[in-house]
């Protein structure tokens, strides 16, 4: 089956840029989303790209997606103390199935 | 407000003794599914459901029931709960398919199996 890895942890300072990665074993998704969860809360829709694009930017955030090496990242412009939280990348595997990442927490020091 | 409603938020029960999540969504979505989440491990699916009475598993579906006799909820069921399952639990609904629509999640519960 599909694996799908992130990086556990992550420290960032306010204002900075932060930059999450994921890596992919399967290349045959056709959505690969980008989900936050904060403190006590279930997991939010982020942002998602289409398998066929290599760059999405949506205000502070911008999705890369590296088919060749299947890699995609999360980069969060100006990051702010709301932005801690967990982050999991998901690809979809048709309408049946979709994989998540292990998961990165995202610190962010004032 | 358009959600998805899990009940309990936080559960601590003995060894045995069964017990059942409820889950409800608003959203008329066809599509729900159970998640457990394992510092590590990310999210994995335990069991889903396309529609009315169609359930299958997920990756890790051992010691879980599930039932969909009514679109809008969809309960999991531990018929004799054991400590490895003491986790994070998150019924998650979507419109158009697992990969193909984004994933709405309720806020989760968190078992404790003593």
């Amino acid at each position: 089956g599909e694996d799908v890895e992130q990086s556990l942890f992550l420290s960032v300072r306010e204002g900075d840029s932060s930059v999450i990665n994921c890596t992919y074993t399967d290349s045959s998704s056709t959505y690969l989303y980008w989900y936050k969860q904060e403190p006590g809360a279930g997991l939010q829709l982020l942002t998602y790209i289409f398998s066929n694009m290599d760059m999405k930017q949506d205000q502070r955030l911008t999705v890369l997606l590296n088919k060749k090496d299947k890699h995609l990242s999360l980069r969060i412009a100006d990051t702010q103390t709301g932005d801690s939280a967990i982050y999991f990348c998901a690809l979809s595997g048709g309408y049946q199935k979709v994989t998540f990442g292990t998961g990165t927490k995202l610190q962010v020091i004032p | 407000e358009a959600q998805v409603t899990q009940n309990p938020r936080y559960l601590i029960t003995v060894t045995g003794k069964k017990l059942t999540v409820t889950c409800s969504q608003n959203m008329n979505h066809e599509y729900m599914s159970w998640y457990r989440q394992d510092p590590g491990l990310g999210l994995r699916q335990i069991y889903y459901s396309m529609n009315v009475e169609v359930t299958d598993k997920g990756d890790v579906p051992e010691g879980y029931k599930v039932s969909r006799k009514e679109k809008r909820n969809f309960p999991l069921i531990l018929e004799s709960p054991s400590p490895n399952q003491t986790s994070l639990y998150f019924c998650a609904s979507s419109s158009q398919g697992f990969g193909n629509s984004p994933l709405h999640f309720g806020n989760g519960t968190r078992l404790t199996v003593t």
